[in-house]
């Protein structure tokens, strides 16, 4: 059984850049998966923000798509997202979850607890 | 891209069934047989209850159930039970490698 787990500063400045990790364990980070992100604003829904493959290969929201990156660590089976100029708006849990398809763009089927990150000076 | 629109609330009684409904475009829930559905209780993991439209990942009760008319996808739960009260949330694939998930709906069991 997949797990994920993520961890990160729970504090960023506006302007600076959100940096989180998300550690696999249970599974390979190469195997046949996409691995996304997807993030809960305080009292509002579920947001996608993107996926990468590990190959690298990464789709992004089209609203985030100018401020973020996304990368991978096979050698520590980890993946990585990088929101940079952020303001208020992107306090938010963050969830990194797994894509049961090798496609990509499906449906996400092991999740992480998720972590808050607060944008504030 | 704006949001999948859902209900804010669906309530029913214990052993009562619910409908969620999902409301799409065109453009995402009505040309593609791609929506997922996940329950997710506040501070733990969402959890992924119907994926492809209406299949069922292996665990999950037979209870839950879903389908597809037009721009619209419904979730169904049969049988509602207390351990159902949680926030659900509808997901559609919108073109472009892309995931739009609706606003979320919560149910309350009375």
């Amino acid at each position: 059984q997949v797990q994920l787990q993520e961890s990160g500063p729970g504090l960023v400045k506006p302007s600076g850049t959100l940096s989180l990790t998300c550690a696999v364990s249970g599974g390979s980070i190469t195997s046949s998966n996409w691995w996304s992100w997807v993030r809960q604003s305080p009292g509002k829904g579920l947001e996608w923000i993107g996926e990468i493959y590990h190959t690298g290969n990464t789709n992004y929201s089209p609203s985030l798509k100018s401020r973020v990156t996304m990368s991978v660590d096979k050698s520590k089976n980890q993946f990585f997202l990088k929101v940079r100029s952020v303001t208020a708006a992107d306090t938010a849990v963050y969830f990194c979850a797994r894509d049961q398809s090798g496609t990509g763009t499906s449906a996400l089927d092991s999740w992480g607890q998720g972590t808050l990150v607060t944008v504030s000076s | 891209q704006s949001a999948l629109t859902q209900p804010a609330s669906v309530s029913g009684s214990p052993g009562q069934s619910i409908t969620i409904s999902c409301t799409g475009t065109s453009n995402n829930v009505g040309i593609y047989n791609l929506v997922s559905w996940y329950q997710h209780h506040p501070g733990k993991a969402p959890k992924l209850m119907i994926y492809e439209g209406t299949k069922r990942p292996s665990g999950v009760s037979d209870r839950f159930s879903a389908s597809k008319s037009g721009n619209t996808a419904s979730l169904t739960i049969s049988g509602l039970q207390a351990e159902d009260e949680a926030d659900y949330y509808c997901c559609s694939y919108a073109g472009g490698s892309t995931l739009l998930f609706g606003g979320g709906t919560k149910v309350t069991v009375l």
